[in-house]
């Protein structure tokens, strides 16, 4: 079975300094990496995704992350963060043979503060 | 209306009553889920349905009851529910559930059992 960890459950961070989100995943076959990002009172919405090829990925909103097989993560960054990135930030999983079968990690509230 | 609906966005109801949560997508795509997100815990698929076909079950309690009658309109029916089952309700949508193809996700339904 595939899961995912998000370390931290909160990010404080101040506005134009750099974030780094931590996920890591667990899995015995291969996978697709995905992150999501829900703003208040909102669904959630694709960042990014990984499914083959270069391991750092670019993203809408100024996000990468980059895949390391070795270490089974799939970090997020962004060099730079706005207020309007206050959100809750998902990690997710897919097993390449059932890709629609999304596995969550539990999210990672981002702040950011003046 | 554009991406995905649904409606209504908040519901209260009492463990002896019967309710249905609606969810509608304008995308053409062909795949719709059901998502039960809970406070602290990560987000729990709970149907997935193809071609308006029902491909996955996740272990769901048979007081929730899904419908699909084309593949733009996906319905959750709810009948004796538990406190417990008070969550926020997202239903998604993709064009195609055997790809890893982005899912779409609406605003949610959040849902107070009392």
């Amino acid at each position: 079975a595939q899961s995912v960890t998000q370390l931290d459950s909160q990010v404080p961070v101040f506005e134009e300094a750099p974030v780094e989100l931590r996920c890591n995943y667990s899995s015995s076959v291969s996978v697709y990496l995905f992150w999501y990002v829900q703003y208040p009172n909102q669904g959630l919405q694709l960042l990014l995704k990984y499914l083959s090829g270069s391991t750092l990925v670019k993203g809408i909103n100024g996000f990468e992350a980059e895949f390391n097989k070795s270490q089974t993560s799939f970090h997020l960054r962004k060099p730079s963060v706005h207020i309007s990135d206050t959100a809750e930030y998902f990690c997710a999983v897919t097993r390449m043979d059932s890709s629609y079968k999304l596995i969550f990690g539990s999210g990672t509230r981002l702040l950011v503060r003046p | 209306e554009t991406g995905v609906t649904q409606t209504p966005r908040h519901l209260v109801m009492g463990m002896t009553n019967k309710k249905s949560l609606k969810c509608e997508q304008h995308l053409g795509h062909n795949a719709m889920y059901w998502y039960k997100q809970s406070a602290k815990k990560p987000l729990e698929l709970m149907f997935v349905y193809s071609l308006e076909e029902r491909v996955e079950n996740n272990s769901v309690p048979s007081r929730f009851s899904p419908e699909c009658p084309n593949s733009s309109h996906l319905f959750l029916h709810l009948h004796t529910l538990q406190p417990e089952d008070s969550a926020l309700y997202l239903c998604a949508s993709s064009q195609d559930p055997n790809s890893p193809y982005e899912q779409y996700f609406g605003p949610g339904t959040r849902l107070t059992v009392t």
